[in-house]
C-alpha cells in the first residue's frame, strides 16, 4: 500500500514561500499525488495534482522527482488566510480508494 | 451551482439510538464517497458508489454502518445503534466523470454520542 507521510506541523510567517513535502515510497506506475488543503468545520479543498516533473496552477506548485517517491507542495508568498491542514493524497488499491495521510497543519504567524 | 452539501450539519445521538445523514452531491458527479474523520486526523475512507452501485465498502468499520444512493444521486450513510467510538465528522465528496482523483467536499456532519 502506498503509505504517505508528511511533517506534523509548520510554522512559516506571512509572505515567505512554504514547502511541504510528502514521501510515499510505495506509490504505484498509475497512481497521481493530490493535495487538498482542510480548514477548520470544513470539508478538504482540491489544491493540486500531478504525476510527474512540475505542475503549477493559480494557488500553487507541485514538485515531482524523477523517482516519483516524494513530491513537494510549494505555496508562494503566504497570508494568514493559508493557514490549514495541508493532506497528500496517493490512490491505494485501485481507483476507487484514496487514503489521506496525516496532514501538516501550516500555520502562518503575521 | 451548487456544492456538495450535507445535512444534518450536527447531530447529537444517544447511544444505541440510529442515525441517517445525507449527502447531496454536485449534479452530475457520478462517484460519490463517505469518510469518517475524528478529531484531529485525516479523513479515513468508508465507501465509494459509482452512480446507485456500491463499488467499494471495505471501509465500513462494522455492519452497524450502511450507506445507499438508490437513485445514484443523494446519498445515505446510516449508522444503526450509535456507539461512543462512532463520534467523527462524517463527510461525503462527489467527483465528477473520469476524475475520481479530484473530489468535491461537503462541509460534514458532526456526530456526537452520548
Amino acid at each position: 500500500l502506498a503509505k504517505t507521510t508528511q511533517p506534523i506541523s509548520m510554522d512559516s510567517y506571512e509572505g515567505q514561500e512554504v514547502n511541504i513535502t510528502c514521501s510515499h515510497n510505495n506509490i504505484a506506475t498509475n497512481d497521481y499525488i493530490t493535495w487538498y488543503q482542510q480548514f477548520p468545520s470544513q470539508g478538504p479543498r482540491f489544491i493540486i495534482q500531478g504525476y510527474k516533473t512540475k505542475v503549477t496552477n493559480e494557488v500553487a506548485s507541485l514538485f515531482i522527482p524523477a523517482d516519483r517517491k516524494s513530491s513537494t507542495l510549494s505555496l508562494p508568498r503566504v497570508s494568514l488566510s493559508d493557514t490549514a491542514v495541508y493532506y497528500c493524497l496517493v490512490r491505494i488499491g485501485g481507483y476507487q480508494k484514496v487514503t489521506f495521510g496525516t496532514g501538516t497543519k501550516l500555520q502562518v504567524i503575521p | 451551482g451548487a456544492g456538495v452539501s450535507q445535512s444534518p450539519r450536527y447531530k447529537v445521538a444517544k447511544r444505541g439510538q440510529d442515525v441517517a445523514l445525507r449527502c447531496d452531491p454536485i449534479s452530475g458527479h457520478v462517484s460519490l464517497f463517505w469518510y469518517q474523520q475524528a478529531l484531529g486526523q485525516g479523513p479515513e475512507f468508508l465507501t465509494y458508489f459509482q452512480n446507485e452501485a456500491q463499488l467499494d465498502k471495505s471501509g465500513l468499520p462494522s455492519d452497524r454502518f450502511f450507506a445507499e444512493r438508490p437513485e445514484g444521486s443523494v446519498s445515505t450513510l446510516k449508522i444503526q445503534r450509535t456507539q461512543q467510538e462512532d463520534s467523527a465528522v462524517y463527510l461525503c465528496a462527489s467527483s465528477p466523470p473520469m476524475s475520481l482523483d479530484t473530489q468535491y467536499f461537503g462541509p460534514g456532519t458532526r456526530l456526537t454520542v452520548l
